[in-house]
């Protein structure tokens, strides 16, 4: 299958300080890309859907300002969470959807996820 | 929106023994595609088994296969064989042949037991 690397895997930032979540395609161009946000033992929540070379698709309740997603390359989308606070503390996840059509076209591939502390 | 329904919050499985995961989903259209990830320790998530809702034929991936029952709207998971590697928290999704969005379960942790 295809392969999406997230970068770091894990980061500590001060309180009130950004940081940025890397999401790469490694073998296959992605038009689309997800962002989610996972809290202990719970499913994944979709926070916001990445199209390349337009702004991203926020969900109701996500605050866009807060959390600026960035797809400048049809292999590269960021998330940069801004002022972060100790609540934005989580596990994000990206996942990429394969360009194609039928089951490959429409099956997303996840990265490696990132956890976030802000202390 | 559609909704997905996984009822089994923890099922445990022997060793070598097999395991079925329940889910079932809530949609008016009649094309879609439903997919079951595994999410194991690493919290990587890892595509299982994929389905299209057009296909009669239930999939398979070795161990792994689906019991698709489109008009119960029902999409359950086969796990023959388990391994201690199965063990994991396992998602089914849904995603509509139109719009962007995939619709996840709540999930289903799975133990093996050895």
């Amino acid at each position: 299958g295809a392969v999406v690397s997230q970068h770091p895997s894990r980061v500590i930032c001060k309180s009130g300080t950004s940081v940025k979540i890397e999401c790469r395609s490694l073998d296959f161009q992605a038009t689309t890309m997800f962002w989610y946000r996972q809290f202990p033992k719970q499913s994944l929540m979709l926070m916001a859907t990445s199209n390349e070379g337009s702004k991203a698709t926020y969900e109701q309740g996500v605050e866009k300002d807060k959390f600026l997603i960035n797809h400048a390359s049809l292999t590269l989308s960021t998330l940069t969470v801004t002022s972060a606070h100790p609540e934005d503390s989580s596990f994000y996840i990206c996942s990429a959807r394969e360009p194609g059509t039928g089951a490959t076209g429409n099956t997303i591939y996840f990265g490696e996820g990132s956890w976030l502390t802000v202390v | 929106a559609q909704t997905v329904t996984q009822s089994q919050p923890e099922m445990s499985v022997q060793e070598a023994e097999t395991v079925t995961l329940s889910c079932t989903y809530d949609t008016s259209e009649s094309d879609y595609y439903l997919f079951w990830y595994k999410q194991p320790p690493s919290r990587q998530m890892i595509l299982v088994i994929r389905q299209e809702a057009y296909k009669q034929q239930n999939a398979t991936e070795n161990r792994f296969s689906v019991n698709f029952q489109k008009a119960a709207k029902s999409f359950s998971l086969k796990i023959s064989d388990s391994q201690l590697g199965d063990a994991a928290m396992y998602f089914c999704a849904y995603r509509s042949n139109t719009g962007n969005q995939f619709y996840f379960g709540t999930g289903t942790s799975l133990t093996v037991i050895p």
